[in-house]
């Protein structure tokens, strides 16, 4: 019954790696983000895909690459992780993207620590 | 300047206590804002709208100051539950270019 689910909810892995994170919504959402939770609780847009389309791409490294295979899927891939990657990566999804009424629906997270 | 400001606090009050946090936004042009609250280690969750003239949920009330730019939030009544990150939200419009905006968010711990 998981609304927004995101895995894995916790990532340990060594600089200079490759890694994913998935994320889907039951919703029937047609946007999805990822939001990016530093250590100091900053939480900062990194990307938003509506219907499979990318409509946000913050400055973010191009080592981040977005996929959304359809609109119930945003996966993130990471490559060559460094230390400052470290960071709580939320993954949310809303409704009436641009409107007053947007809102937004966030998964539980996952933890990454790069070592 | 932050797009959103607030005092990340912590606000330490005992229950029952009345407490109030502010918060202001930089863009003027802004459509929309929020309150959202996250528990320690969990995902943000909204916990109301803000609109022009005010508006009450409960024991929160939330206003908006739109010549001053500020937003503020009052809960009423604290309880040990409400202990948790006040995040304001804003939606700086641009028809959907941008994404809701969070600030850094206010601590409250309520204590017995």
């Amino acid at each position: 019954d998981t609304a927004v689910s995101q895995t894995p909810k916790y990532l340990v892995t060594q600089m200079g790696n490759d890694k994913s994170i998935k994320c889907e919504q039951n919703l029937g959402h047609d946007t999805m983000y990822w939001y990016k939770q530093d250590s100091k609780k900053f939480l900062k847009i990194m990307f938003s895909y509506n219907n499979k389309e990318l409509i946000i791409n913050e400055t973010v490294p191009n080592r981040f690459s977005p996929k959304s295979p359809d609109k119930a899927h945003l996966n993130l891939h990471i490559n060559s992780l460094e230390l400052g990657d470290s960071a709580v990566y939320f993954c949310a999804s809303s409704q009436a993207r641009g409107t007053t009424n947007e809102k937004l629906f966030f998964g539980s997270g996952t933890q990454l620590s790069v070592l | 300047r932050k797009e959103v400001e607030q005092d990340p606090g912590p606000f330490n009050v005992p229950e029952g206590a009345t407490v109030a946090f502010n918060c202001t936004y930089s863009n003027s042009a802004s459509q929309s804002f929020f309150w959202y609250r996250q528990d320690c280690r969990k995902e943000p969750k909204l916990l109301m709208s803000v609109y022009s003239s005010g508006n009450e949920d409960g024991r929160f009330t939330a206003q908006l100051n739109r010549a001053s730019q500020y937003i503020s939030l009052l809960i009423r009544d604290s309880k040990l539950s409400d202990s948790a990150t006040y995040l304001c939200v804003v939606n700086p419009g641009e028809a959907g270019r941008r994404a809701l905006t969070f600030g850094s968010g206010t601590r409250l711990q309520v204590q017995p």
